[in-house]
């Protein structure tokens, strides 16, 4: 079965804090992606990687860094928390192609406070 | 832009009963549609992808079926259950990554 993990389920920080979400995935998948989740509005992207040190910006990557420099993890940085980055974070991956199956990781629900 | 939209946004049913779920995108041009549960707090757990060149894809007691020339989906769940009581999201993959609708957020109820 294919995992994806997240680094927490729950995180609290601080507004000005600097902030890294893993994810990690055993299947050797070359994509990888992050999504934001709020209510009303639905699953965001954020950023995604197709390769190693790959990334390509999503719908909503103000804010947001990232960094891929191994195939099975990809982290997500918030260079300074604030307020409005408080939300449930979602990684996924699949194989290469646009066509293939996304795999989920559990979440990690981020308060900043 | 690629959209796609969940009705209704929540359904409450009896146990036992058998219920579709529609989903609608507005560019046909997809490669595929993917179908998932979410039970609250948790992440999301694939149910079915249906290729752009299927109709339909089973699973269990699930069955998504797919008309691309009209930009809709449905997913049927036969003989409903407590457990089944979550959100099940759509999204479509086109020349961009996964597109997802709002989700429609299921009851079952005992």
């Amino acid at each position: 079965d294919v995992k994806v993990t997240q680094s927490s389920r729950y995180l609290v920080k601080r507004t000005g804090e600097k902030v890294f979400l893993e994810c990690v995935q055993d299947m050797d998948h070359e994509n990888m992606f992050w999504y934001r989740q709020d209510p009303g509005l639905g699953l965001r992207l954020i950023y995604f990687s197709y390769d190693v040190k790959m990334k390509e910006k999503g719908d909503i990557p103000e804010g947001y860094s990232v960094s891929r420099e191994k195939k099975e993890r990809f982290s997500l940085i918030l260079e300074s928390a604030s307020t409005n980055q408080t939300s449930m974070y979602l990684c996924a991956s699949s194989f290469k192609g646009p066509d293939n199956e996304q795999f989920f990781g559990p979440g990690t629900r981020l308060t900043v406070l | 832009k690629q959209e796609v939209t969940q009705i209704p946004a929540a359904l409450s049913v009896p146990e036992g009963e058998n219920l579709v779920l529609n989903c609608s995108f507005t560019d046909s041009a997809i490669y595929n549609l993917q179908w998932f549960r979410q039970d609250p707090g948790k992440g999301l757990t694939s149910l079915l992808l249906i290729q752009s060149s299927q109709r339909e894809q089973t699973s269990g007691r699930l069955n998504a079926s797919l008309d691309k020339s009209s930009g809709r989906s449905t997913l049927y769940i036969a003989a409903s259950q407590p457990g089944d009581s979550a959100t099940y999201l759509c999204a479509v993959s086109g020349n961009t990554p996964l597109v997802f609708g709002k989700g429609t957020r299921l009851s079952v109820i005992a």
